[in-house]
């Protein structure tokens, strides 16, 4: 949807090393979720964060992967020692008070 | 674990043709939002509904969240290449502020 950025769109990691995805949100929204899609399948709930706070990670794996959203600048979901199971599309999503969410284009990360 | 299950998976109709689509669950939800999505983009939503039995109406489409709020389905007249895409519903948890996705139908309209 247009206003909610990621970049980059595509990014490709050899294994061990690590993968930084950026969302900013729409202008005035202080929620961000990330979500992870397979080929063929559905979203699938990461983590739920507002500006400084991580109001939900019970979907994001405990290892290697973390999600933060500072005060200033763009939400960044970080996924350290890249293995080929991470790999997928990764979407961000902008929250507004009326519950909508409104999605970015996405990152698409590649596995080597 | 609360799942979305939709059907059908796949759908290939000509044009001009009538479908529904159906998003079935146990759990109940808050709120449930039809979403559209094209080949390497983000979904893009169609609708909100938050009341039980409500039906909503966008242009073609036709969406109804069920009495119970467990369920909902996506009715398309008359259908255009233009709708061919994958559709997924996305149930708000009650009280959490988090989404569950269906598995998705991936529809495809044939001219």
């Amino acid at each position: 949807n247009a206003g909610v950025m990621q970049n980059p769109r595509h990014l490709v990691r050899r294994r061990g090393q690590e993968a930084r995805l950026r969302c900013s949100p729409m202008k005035g929204h202080s929620h961000v979720y990330w979500y992870r899609q397979l080929p063929e399948e559905g979203l699938k709930f990461m983590v739920y964060l507002q500006k400084e706070n991580i109001i939900d990670e019970s979907g994001m794996p405990k290892e290697r992967f973390s999600a933060e959203f500072p005060k200033e600048g763009p939400s960044i979901l970080r996924i350290q020692q890249v293995v080929r199971g991470d790999s997928a599309a990764y979407f961000c999503a902008s929250f507004d008070y009326y519950n909508e969410q409104f999605f970015g284009p996405g990152t698409r990360l590649t596995v080597l | 674990t609360q799942l979305l299950e939709q059907s059908p998976q796949f759908l290939s109709i000509q044009e001009g043709e009538n479908l529904t689509v159906y998003c079935n669950s146990s759990s109940v939800f808050s709120s449930l939002q039809w979403y559209r999505q094209e080949p390497g983009e983000g979904p893009v939503l169609l609708v909100t509904v938050v009341t039980g039995g409500e039906v909503k109406k966008l242009k073609r489409l036709t969406f109804q969240f069920g009495d119970a709020r467990k369920d909902s389905s996506l009715h398309i007249t008359a259908a255009q290449p233009g709708d061919t895409g994958l559709y997924l519903c996305a149930g708000e948890i009650s009280g959490t502020y988090k989404y569950i996705f269906g598995t998705g139908t991936r529809l495809k309209v044939l001219a």
